[in-house]
């Protein structure tokens, strides 16, 4: 079983409807990541968390929210989606700890289109 | 602001050695990573310079120039299987690691018979 896993892992969807994007890790990290990939965009960070307490914007956070219910699980929301959102949407954990700093885990991806 | 650039496509030959290069501007650094992502796959990480110099591993070496703002991931002896996206990423943080890294667009490699 994978040790970052995301839920759904495809979604078809209309414009104006609330997505979410569900995460959960067994790694036990602390650290907790999404992004978005889009084809000759690359990857890009839409929120963090370091901790349950901690959330923070990335650089394309707009239209987007997150939730962090439990050290191991992180929620993505799209409240009312819009095609320019239609991408491939990575989680990604990190340990603090591990010494071997920016080494992301990263869950399969969630394919997700807006028409 | 912050800018990374690495070729978008590159092809070569099963057996030979392929450079790929990645030049990075960002108003810190904590260091250069790469990643590895299969088509339809999870990336996957490769390797991480934070000091100049070449850190080897297996068939894989990365190279990292601070000064000049560059770093090259070298593949050796390669195989079909090395046919994916590879991810140049750099932590722009100034003081302390941060993890938010910044990543390239990927440079598509093909591996040829």
């Amino acid at each position: 079983d994978a040790d970052v896993t995301q839920t759904p892992r495809n979604r078809i969807t209309k414009t104006g409807k609330r997505i979410m994007l569900e995460c959960s890790q067994t790694k036990g990290h602390d650290r907790m990541y999404w992004y978005r990939q889009d084809p000759g965009l690359g990857l890009r960070l839409i929120y963090y968390s370091f901790d349950v307490k901690d959330i923070n914007k990335g650089e394309i956070s707009d239209g987007y929210s997150v939730s962090r219910q439990a050290q191991a699980k992180f929620s993505l929301s799209l409240e009312s989606a819009i095609p320019n959102q239609t991408a491939l949407y990575f989680c990604a954990t990190s340990d603090l700890t591990s010494g071997r700093a920016g080494e992301l885990f990263f869950g399969e991806g969630s394919r997700l289109t807006v028409l | 602001g912050q800018n990374i650039d690495q070729p978008t496509e590159m092809t070569a030959t099963e057996g030979a050695i392929v450079q790929i290069n990645c030049t990075y501007q960002t108003s810190g650094f904590n260091g250069l990573f790469w990643y590895q992502q299969h088509a339809g796959e999870a990336p996957t990480f490769l390797s991480y310079n934070v000091l100049d110099g070449l850190e080897e591993k297996g068939r894989f070496s990365s190279f990292l120039s601070r000064s000049k703002g560059y770093s090259y991931l070298l593949l050796k002896e390669l195989q079909m299987k090395d046919s994916a996206s590879y991810l140049c990423a750099a932590d722009p943080a100034q003081f302390y690691n941060t993890d938010k890294l910044i990543f390239g667009t990927g440079t598509r490699l093909q591996v040829f018979p």
